[in-house]
């Protein structure tokens, strides 16, 4: 069964830069699989951030960016704000209707 | 404004059957692509299936086939997951959403606030 892969934790530091990534198990994450990024901090439900490899939802600052980077999606966040600090989870398509959530991330600012 | 409200927290049983809701509200529900999704304490989120409520065409995840339902009922806009017969490793939290777009469903972009259920003998 594929697993999709991501750090299990980062730092980064307030108003700093920090990238995490999205991959595969076997194979390499293209736009085809139309990567999609999740935030969720401790108690509450989901918010999306991230669709289709770049596009932010609605309300997401620009702060947030996605893209390919080598063979994996990958979230960036600049300008890290303290409330940046959550869990961060990456979904791939996987076809036939079939998606797949990652690992989770889990950011602390400090 | 779009919103899915989810049924309230459950405690059963193991062995008890059970089915939670999640209406939707502001948007045509049944051109949506709608998920299920699964949160046990303290660990990652699980996508489990996905309805189309038009016609209720279901994808499940190849974890989660044969163990639950997703069902929907488009005159009253609910979707609904349910279980035969608990066990303990159900206990988690549920979140529904919504598919983005009809002609591009490959992203969850409305999301319920979840349903804790809690199976414990």
């Amino acid at each position: 069964q594929t697993v999709v892969t991501q750090e299990p934790s980062l730092s980064v530091s307030p108003g700093g830069t920090v990238t995490l990534t999205c991959g595969l198990s076997s194979g390499s994450v293209s736009t085809s699989y139309y990567p999609s990024w999740y935030q969720q901090t401790p108690g509450q439900a989901p918010r999306t951030l991230i669709y289709s490899t770049n596009t932010r939802s609605s309300g997401v600052p620009d702060r947030f960016s996605g893209s390919i980077l080598g063979n994996k999606a990958a979230l960036s966040i600049t300008g890290a704000q303290a409330d940046d600090e959550s869990d961060y989870y990456c979904v791939l398509y996987m076809g036939s209707g079939i998606w797949v959530f990652g690992e989770g991330t889990k950011l602390t600012v400090l | 404004e779009v919103q899915l409200v989810q049924s309230g927290a459950e405690v059963k049983k193991p062995g008890e059957s059970l089915k939670i809701s999640c209406k939707a509200s502001g948007y045509s529900f049944a051109i949506y692509w709608l998920g299920w999704v699964r949160q046990v304490p303290g660990k990652g989120l699980e996508w489990m299936g996905t309805i189309y409520p038009g016609d209720s065409e279901t994808r499940y995840s190849p974890s989660f086939q044969g163990q639950v339902t997703i069902s929907a009922d488009k005159s009253i806009s609910t979707a609904y997951l349910q279980w035969s017969s608990l066990t303990a490793s159900d206990t988690a939290m549920y979140y529904c959403a919504r598919h983005g777009d009809p002609n591009y469903y490959y992203y969850m972009d409305v999301w319920g606030k979840g349903t804790t259920v809690t199976v414990s003998s």
